[in-house]
């Protein structure tokens, strides 16, 4: 098992669906959860940090269940800004400082 | 003003050769590290390194050696460069929490993009 998956990808939407993304972890002692952005051909940039009590930001949602080891991303109202990848990341302390990128998914939206 | 910078940003260069990239972020943090982005785009740590440790992915060649001259600025040399070596190189930073872990944020330099022929 990988240490961090993700769904696969591509996903196509229209503008305006709403879309979740799913990631999971195989380390349970992993104490800090993300989910960053990468635009083609630019750096990740951090969309939200995750927390277990969940937390929004516009119209991005986040969960954390420690539990079944899994984090979600929620997008309400797609936007052709939306269009991007989304990279699941896992940082783990136990035994040293760790840091995992999930492969990612693309998400592409559509007029 | 640019957080975490690069140099250069794109470097082509022959199999064999010897080369540096260059990063320096100007946030004041203590932590920085070099990732390798694959033509899958794939992400992957190559290094973590502070003042205090230095942290080695172990899947990572010795041919790949960080040099960090000051908190500021972590340098990649890579010597006896080969064709796998082509990849995008992602330098980054993050601010160490007295009494951690808790989340700490990375903030990406804009890579450099590295062929070897």
């Amino acid at each position: 098992r990988k240490e961090v998956e993700q769904d696969p990808g591509p996903f196509n939407v229209p503008e305006g669906a709403t879309v979740a993304f799913n990631c999971t972890y195989s380390n349970s002692a992993s104490q800090s959860f993300f989910w960053y952005r990468q635009d083609c051909r630019k750096e990740p940039k951090l969309l939200m940090s995750v927390y277990s009590s969940g937390n929004e930001d516009g119209r991005f949602t986040a969960q954390l269940n420690r539990a079944s080891q899994y984090i979600s991303l929620l997008i309400r109202d797609s936007k052709l800004s939306d269009s991007a990848t989304y990279l699941c990341v896992v940082n783990d302390y136990t035994g040293g400082f760790k840091t995992i990128f999930g492969a990612g998914t693309r998400l592409f939206v559509k007029a | 003003d640019t957080a975490v910078s690069q140099t250069p940003k794109y470097l082509v260069t022959q199999m064999g050769n010897d080369k540096s990239i260059k990063c320096e972020q100007n946030l004041g943090h203590d932590t920085m590290y070099w990732y390798k982005q694959d033509s899958k785009k794939f992400l992957k740590i190559m290094f973590s390194y502070n003042n205090k440790e230095l942290i080695i992915n172990e899947t990572v060649p010795n041919r790949f050696s960080p040099k960090s001259p000051d908190k500021a600025h972590l340098n990649l040399h890579i010597n006896s460069l080969e064709l796998g070596d082509s990849a995008v190189y992602f330098c980054a930073s993050s601010q160490d929490i007295p009494g951690g872990p808790v989340a700490d944020t990375q903030y990406f330099g804009p890579g450099t993009r590295l062929t070897v022929l």
